[in-house]
């Protein structure tokens, strides 16, 4: 495996279920990001983990929560969305998030549905 | 507040070049991204430029003014394949990235 991958690649779920999305990078990176893209919407910034260490949390509901175990993992646990939920979610790594010129690397997604 | 504008969408012809523009206003600036991205996947890095003038990278050149608070993207020889959104991004004083909607490019053949 290369790269930063994802799964699953799709979910459906419900308003009372609970899911996880997995983001794995192998990289060797310090740096991991959750982004939530909605159609014809800029990327929102969800969460920011330096060193396994949030960094940022940019208002996002309660009904998202992020872990990350160690530097190459990242997980997003997922209970009681709302419709207005459903977007893909997009994870990104870089060696480390407060140097200007490292560009994100990006996993392929998980486009969630919320009934 | 911050804002990154950049066209909604744009034609362009096969073996034709295009002109993506982008400008913003952000708190500070520490750099400019453009990333492709094709339909369903990950987007994936073009360019970067901090400094003002042209980068050239292949069929693709970024632009920075950043007096003005703009820069481009300049696709050229256009492939079928360049078909995408293509987002611009720039990073703020606290080193964050601010997202613009990104241009969905169509080629015609």
């Amino acid at each position: 495996e290369t790269g930063v991958t994802q799964t699953p690649r799709h979910l459906v779920m419900g308003m009372t279920n609970k899911k996880s999305l997995k983001c794995e990078q192998h990289l060797g990176h310090n740096a991991m990001y959750w982004y939530k893209q909605s159609a014809k919407k800029p990327l929102e910034l969800m969460f920011v983990y330096n060193f396994k260490e949030q960094t940022e949390n940019n208002s996002v509901p309660s009904r998202f929560s992020p872990e990350c175990p160690n530097s190459s993992h990242l997980f997003l646990h997922l209970h009681t969305l709302q419709p207005e939920d459903s977007a893909l979610y997009l994870c990104a790594s870089s060696p480390f998030s407060g140097d200007s010129s490292y560009e994100q690397y990006f996993g392929p997604g998980t486009r969630l549905t919320v009934t | 507040g911050q804002n990154i504008d950049q066209p909604t969408e744009m034609t362009a012809t096969e073996g034709a070049i295009v002109q993506i523009n982008c400008t913003y206003q952000t708190s500070g600036f520490n750099g400019l991204f453009w990333y492709q991205q094709h339909a369903g996947e990950a987007p994936t890095f073009l360019s970067y430029n901090v400094l003002d003038g042209l980068e050239e990278k292949g069929r693709f050149s970024s632009f920075l003014s950043r007096s003005k608070g703009y820069s481009y993207l300049l696709l050229k020889e256009l492939q079928m394949k360049d078909s995408a959104s293509y987002l611009c991004a720039v990073r703020d004083q606290n080193y964050q990235l601010i997202w613009g909607a990104g241009t969905k490019l169509i080629i015609k053949p």
